[in-house]
């Protein structure tokens, strides 16, 4: 158990319709990130926060991803509008800002959009 | 864009063979980590090497990290079953991690 949690861990969608994901990191864990995995594929870098700042996005992503990490706590990631092309599994991630590259892992949310 | 290319992209082993990932990078790592992903799972931090020529081991794993800091390895000595997966390097560079698109192991009992 890494401490990461992400829910939902399933989620079915129709495309056009939005998505909420969320993650709680690691409580002492300043450092969150946003990845997506598909099948076959490492893990694609999305963005990061450093406490509540968003410090980078992926210039891959288009703007229909958004991600909030307003207390610098947890986050959510919204995709708005999704299409087939969606589907993956979206991972969080978090880490300690002195050790950033050691990065801890939820099972993150496996999203179809039908 | 830099980019860390792993091979092979998959190996199918017996059980108590040896396997061996490499990973090469375009530009010379601050330091490389190697994560393992069972099927079904997700990333799982394993390992950091920051020296030139740096070698760390874990039990039946060994890690290097290349004098020029731009490629890496990782082997597995007398293969298990548990050690199924797949096997991600993830060099840091400008202060962003580059992950390769890993190598998946299976192992025949």
């Amino acid at each position: 158990d890494t401490g990461v949690s992400q829910n939902p861990r399933h989620k079915i969608t129709k495309r056009g319709q939005n998505v909420t994901f969320r993650c709680d990191p690691i409580s002492e864990h300043n450092r969150l990130y946003w990845y997506r995995q598909t099948l076959g594929q490492g893990p694609e870098f999305l963005t990061y926060f450093q406490n509540e700042a968003q410090l980078e996005k992926s210039r891959l992503l288009s703007d229909r991803f958004s991600a909030e990490r307003p207390k610098g706590s947890f986050s959510t990631l919204e995709i708005q509008r999704t299409e087939q092309g969606d589907s993956a599994m979206y991972l969080c991630a978090s880490s300690l800002k002195s050790s950033w590259e050691k990065l801890f892992f939820g099972s993150g949310t496996q999203l179809s959009v039908l | 864009g830099q980019q860390v290319m792993q091979i092979p992209q998959y190996q199918h082993v017996q059980e108590g063979e040896d396997f061996t990932t490499y990973c090469n990078s375009s530009t010379t790592l601050s330091n490389i980590q190697w994560y393992k992903q069972r099927p079904g799972g997700h990333p799982v931090f394993l390992i950091q090497l920051v020296k030139s020529g740096e070698v760390k081991k874990q039990k039946r794993l060994t890690f290097q990290f290349g004098e020029a800091k731009k490629n890496s390895s990782l082997h597995i000595t007398a293969t298990q079953t548990t050690d199924v997966g797949t096997y991600f390097c993830a060099g840091s560079y400008n202060r962003k991690l580059i992950w390769g698109l890993g190598t998946s192991l299976a192992v025949n009992p």
